[in-house]
């Protein structure tokens, strides 16, 4: 079974700064890795998607992740933070269903970025 | 291209009560999966359709149930509700599975939030 720890439940930091969240996910198998921001009352929003290819993969926003197979981890940076970043940030392995198919997202605990002046 | 569409996004029921939440998928997305998001569980697989066909399933009573219509659209219910109900639900489209050679990414409406008193 795939699963996928975020090791830090809020994170703060002031507005210009770099900031880095972390997860790490455990597979037996390849998997696709993804970063998620939920905005307050807001559906999930894709950041960026690691499918194949270069390991360092940016997506929306100013983000990037880099995928490290040999650590499990697929941590998401940004170098400089703005206020409008303060939302919730999820990490999610796809699920592979070898039986009948299918899409199954399993979700990290999540992260609250808090952007400080 | 129109996004994941939830309707209500807001509602308020009492327990033992029952109640009905919508999702209009991506135009071309047939698969459609639901999620229950809460403070202290996180984000939580319900099950998913594809082609009307209930796909796969979370680990959820059998109060929790959904179906597909020949549109994509999808509906989910829960009946006799409790306190504990209470929740963000969230529906994503998507448009296959990895193991059918998609990549398991998934298209999030803003969802529904349900209220239990």
């Amino acid at each position: 079974a795939q699963s996928v720890t975020q090791l830090d439940s809020q994170v703060p930091v002031f507005e210009e700064a770099p900031v880095e969240l972390r997860c790490n996910y455990s597979s037996s198998v390849s998997v696709y890795l993804f970063w998620y921001v939920q905005y307050p009352n807001q559906g999930l929003q894709l950041l960026l998607k690691y499918l194949s290819g270069s390991t360092l993969v940016k997506g929306i926003n100013g983000f990037e992740a880099e995928f490290n197979k040999s650590q499990t981890s697929f941590h998401l940076r940004k170098p400089s933070v703005h206020i409008s970043d303060t939302a919730e940030y999820f990490c999610a392995v796809s699920t592979i269903i070898l039986t009948g198919g299918g899409n199954k997202l399993t979700f990290g605990t999540g992260t609250q970025l808090k952007v400080e002046l | 291209k129109a996004g994941v569409t939830q309707t209500p996004r807001y509602l308020i029921k009492t327990r033992g009560q029952q109640v009905t939440l919508s999702c209009s998928p991506i135009s071309g997305h047939r698969s459609v999966s639901w999620y229950q998001q809460t403070p202290g569980q996180g984000l939580q697989f319900l099950f998913e359709y594809f082609s009307e066909t209930q796909r796969n399933k979370g680990n959820f009573p059998g109060r929790f149930s959904g179906r597909q219509f020949s549109n994509s659209r999808s509906e989910m219910n829960v009946s006799t509700l409790e306190l504990g109900d209470s929740a963000l639900y969230l529906c994503a489209s998507s448009l296959e599975g990895v193991s059918h050679g998609g990549t398991g990414e998934l298209f999030f409406g803003e969802g529904s939030r349900l209220t239990v008193l």
